[in-house]
């Protein structure tokens, strides 16, 4: 089992419809949940950061942490062509402190 | 604030022959990775450092791989001999004490 899983895309949404992303992740004790942003031929790109569960909202986008289920999710509001990227999910764990990264989800949004 | 600088941005060498990739991480961060990422895949960590101390190297092919970072602030990532399964990106990123990372530019190596 991998230790971060993102669904696979691509995903495909029309402008100014809601994305939403999911990421699972398999070491328990995590504690640090980040998105990233990668747009093609650049490098990631910090967009969220969440610690605790619960929502955390930062312009048009949101983060969700269910530490229970072990579970972080993106949504992505009103989604512009400008959001069409690979969005990374990465977790980090106190065990290791490794800062561990999914395959990424690759979103297009149709103008 | 001048973010993580990584040189060069693009290298293309010949199979066997050496290459080196060069980071400046923000100042202040005393937590540096180097990731590998190839194409379609996410960033696979390769060596973490807590200042000038290696503490998580266990994915670095250490028969051709080595890095250092002396000081605690710039590092140097190392390839020799270059094999053709070599060719992705390099990125470099850093942290204050393993909160939220920040990536350089990246090099994109290229051996033909």
């Amino acid at each position: 089992q991998k230790e971060v899983e993102q669904n696979s895309g691509p995903l495909s949404v029309p402008e100014g419809a809601i994305a939403s992303l999911n990421c699972t992740y398999s070491d328990r004790v995590s504690q640090s949940f980040f998105w990233y942003r990668q747009y093609s031929g650049k490098s990631p790109e910090l967009i969220m950061s969440i610690y605790s569960n619960g929502d955390k909202e930062d312009g048009r986008f949101t983060a969700q942490l269910n530490k229970a289920s072990q579970y972080v999710s993106l949504l992505i509001r009103d989604s512009q062509p400008s959001d069409s990227a690979t969005y990374l999910c990465a977790v980090n764990s106190p065990n290791d402190y490794k800062l561990s990264f999914g395959a990424g989800t690759t979103v297009t949004v149709r103008a | 604030e001048a973010g993580v600088v990584q040189s060069p941005r693009y290298k293309i060498i010949e199979k066997k022959q050496p290459v080196a990739f060069w980071c400046n991480p923000i100042s202040g961060h005393n937590t540096l990775y180097w990731y590998l990422q190839n194409l379609g895949q996410g960033p696979e960590l390769l060596i973490r450092y807590e200042n000038e101390e290696a503490v998580d190297d266990s994915q670095l092919p250490k028969d051709r791989f080595s890095a250092e970072r002396l000081k605690g602030v710039d590092s140097t990532l190392k390839i020799q001999p270059a094999e053709l399964g070599d060719s992705a990106v390099y990125l470099c990123a850093s942290s204050f004490q393993n909160t939220e990372a920040f990536f350089g530019q990246g090099t994109r190596l290229t051996v033909v």
